[in-house]
Order: C-alpha cells, then sequence, then structure tokens
C-alpha cells in the first residue's frame, strides 16, 4: 500500500521560498504509472491543485500561482519536492502530496498526512 | 479554468438520513472526469468516486456518484456516523485540476 509524508520548515517568512519534500514508500515514482501531486489548502478553506510532475521530469503547474512553483523528482530517493517562490502571507496552507493519473485518470487516489506551512516574519 | 459550484454549503441531517450532494461545472467536463472526495477534520481528503461514478477500493456502495457534462451528483444512501464530514468535488478533464468550494455534512 503506498504511504506519502510531506516535510519541510513549518515557518517560512514573507518574500522567502518555500521548500517541500514527499517522500513515497509503497511504490516507485519511477515506474510511470502515476504522476505526483502537490495541493494546497488554507485554513478553514478548500483545496487547490499546485502542480504535478512525472517521472520524466515533466511538469505542469496552476497559471494561478504565476510562474513561481518549481515541482522536481529525486528516483534515487524516491521523493518529489515542491518550491514556492516570493511567498506571502496568502500562501499560508495545508500542503497536501498526492499520487494521481493512473491511466491518464487524474484522480488523486492517495494523499500524505498534510504540513502546515506558515508564512510569516 | 473550469469553475466548480457545490451545493447546498451545508446539509443538517440524521443518521440513516439520504444526503444528496451537488456540483455544477461552468463548462462541460470532458469524459465525466469528476472526482469526489471525503475530508474529516484535520485528515486529508480521501477519494470516493472517480469517472463520476466509480467507487474507489474500499468505498461502501452507500456512496454512489451520477452525472455528466456540466451536472454532478453525489449521493449517501444511509448515513452512518462516520460520512459527516466535507465532501469536496474535483474536475480533472481539462488543466488546471480544479475543485469545488465544498459541501459540509453535519449532524441535525
Amino acid at each position: 500500500q503506498v504511504q506519502l509524508q510531506e516535510s519541510g520548515p513549518g515557518l517560512v517568512k514573507p518574500s522567502q521560498t518555500l521548500s517541500l519534500t514527499c517522500t513515497v514508500s509503497g511504490d516507485s515514482i519511477s515506474n510511470g504509472d502515476y504522476y505526483w501531486s502537490w495541493i494546497r489548502q488554507p485554513p478553514g478553506k478548500g483545496l487547490e491543485w499546485i502542480g504535478y510532475i512525472y517521472y520524466t521530469g515533466s511538469s505542469s503547474s496552476n497559471p494561478s500561482l504565476r510562474g513561481r512553483v518549481m515541482i522536481s523528482l529525486d528516483t534515487s530517493k524516491n521523493q518529489f519536492s515542491l518550491k514556492l517562490s516570493s511567498v506571502t502571507a496568502a500562501d499560508t496552507a495545508v500542503y497536501y502530496c498526492a499520487r494521481g493519473c493512473f491511466g491518464g485518470d487524474c484522480y488523486l487516489d492517495s494523499w500524505g498526512q498534510g504540513t502546515l506551512v506558515t508564512v510569516s516574519s | 479554468e473550469i469553475v466548480l459550484t457545490q451545493s447546498p454549503g451545508t446539509l443538517s441531517l440524521s443518521p440513516g438520513g439520504r444526503a444528496t450532494l451537488s456540483c455544477r461545472a461552468s463548462q462541460s467536463v470532458s469524459s465525466g472526469s469528476l472526482a469526489w472526495y471525503q475530508q474529516k477534520p484535520g485528515q486529508a481528503p480521501r477519494l470516493l468516486i472517480y469517472g463520476a461514478s466509480s467507487r474507489a477500493t474500499g468505498i461502501p456502495d452507500r456512496f454512489s456518484g451520477s452525472g455528466s457534462g456540466a451536472d454532478f451528483t453525489l449521493t449517501i444512501s444511509r448515513l452512518e456516523p462516520e460520512d459527516f464530514a466535507v465532501y469536496y468535488c474535483q474536475q480533472y478533464g481539462s488543466s488546471p485540476w480544479t475543485f469545488g468550494q465544498g459541501s459540509k455534512v453535519e449532524v441535525k
């Protein structure tokens, strides 16, 4: 059974870069069956898709984040990572990593528990 | 981008009741590429339905999804105590993937 676990700083200063890593166990991000995604949820609000990456390194992100997103992967560690630059208080949220797009159907079938990132000086 | 509007915002029902949740898209969702998730406080979302009507692994048959085009419905036939939660729809037919704002099912 696949498990995903987010890790990274819980506090980031405004204008800095938020960096998170998702460690995957029980599945290989290199097998090409899935895309690997980041989703966030501001406190008390709904869900927002941030972006995904495929094992080839191909990635896509939400245009609403205006080019601030970089998603990368480390197949040797079975991890993928998120960098969100120039953060503001509006980027305060619980950040989730998730697995999706089996057979091209991009529903998200497995999620990490989420990690809260607060943007504050 | 496709905007998903869920209704009602909050549904107050008793255990054993029937819940009907709506998800309406601003344009047609291609190939029925719509999913439903359940989220409880402090937990990650859990996949319930994909492809508008297919139940995910391990999901009880009291959960059912229907719809096509721009109108979709999640029905919970007989509410169990563990079903009181927030429900989100998501479309993945076109990028960017988007979620509805959520519908809360609470105990009456």
